[in-house]
């Protein structure tokens, strides 16, 4: 079946240091993946999404790129701040453009 | 940008009772929103696709006699818990995206922590 994994549940980094968070897709080859933050309580915010045909995506201290040979997008945040600190969901939208399935997220701790 | 509100935020119901949850696509429409659960530590699982005017989709093991899906218009979804039981507890989310047809990130509702005592 279509998995995304995020093999990473924790990551604690300094602050200012860059984060990166791994995701990885098997069984499917996916149009894009997107990236998403939640905090506790709260609905996932949309952040960045990669079409499979691009290799890398900025927005601001973010970062996303998409390697179809690794089955593999990674998330960077640089200059990383405490209030950076939150889960991260990679997610995708297998068969199209409808419905989304989800890694497990990585909870990001940014410590000062 | 597009927002997705969802209510109400956080209820605490009876076992056995009936519970509501109203989704509203406040400044765009919507012919498909989707329902999530999210247990604790845990990611969103898919429960169902909710599409206006017709019956909704179910994901496999999504029991559809017990979460009763109707999006009457544009801009709302509503799931009802019917017969909740403690297991029901959960973290209910619902999601619809602008642009239907293109490629674009989803907004969220700001999720239901549902509570059976």
């Amino acid at each position: 079946s279509q998995k995304i994994e995020q093999n990473s549940e924790a990551l604690n980094i300094q602050e200012g240091k860059t984060a990166t968070l791994t995701c990885n897709y098997t069984n499917y080859s996916p149009a894009y993946l997107q990236w998403y933050r939640q905090d506790p309580g709260r609905g996932p915010v949309f952040l960045l999404l990669i079409r499979e045909n691009e290799k890398e995506k900025r927005k601001e201290r973010l970062k996303v790129t998409f390697d179809t040979t690794l089955k593999q997008s990674l998330f960077h945040i640089t200059a990383s701040q405490p209030a950076d600190s939150a889960t991260y969901l990679c997610a995708s939208g297998p068969g199209g453009y409808n419905k989304l399935i989800f890694g497990a997220g990585t909870r990001l701790a940014v410590h000062p | 940008g597009a927002v997705v509100s969802q209510h109400p935020s956080w209820v605490i119901c009876k076992s056995g009772t009936s519970v509501k949850i109203e989704c509203r696509s406040l400044d765009f429409q919507a012919t498909t929103m989707f329902w999530y659960r999210q247990f604790p530590k845990q990611s969103l699982m898919l429960m169902a696709t909710s599409n206006e005017g017709s019956k909704a989709t179910y994901e496999q093991g999504v029991e559809k006699d017990k979460f009763l899906i109707n999006h009457a218009s544009l801009t709302l979804s509503t799931l009802t818990v019917t017969s909740a039981h403690p297991e029901d507890s959960s973290f209910y989310i619902c999601s619809a995206r602008e642009g239907w047809g293109q490629i674009g990130g989803y907004t969220f509702g700001s999720g239901t922590r549902l509570t059976v005592v």
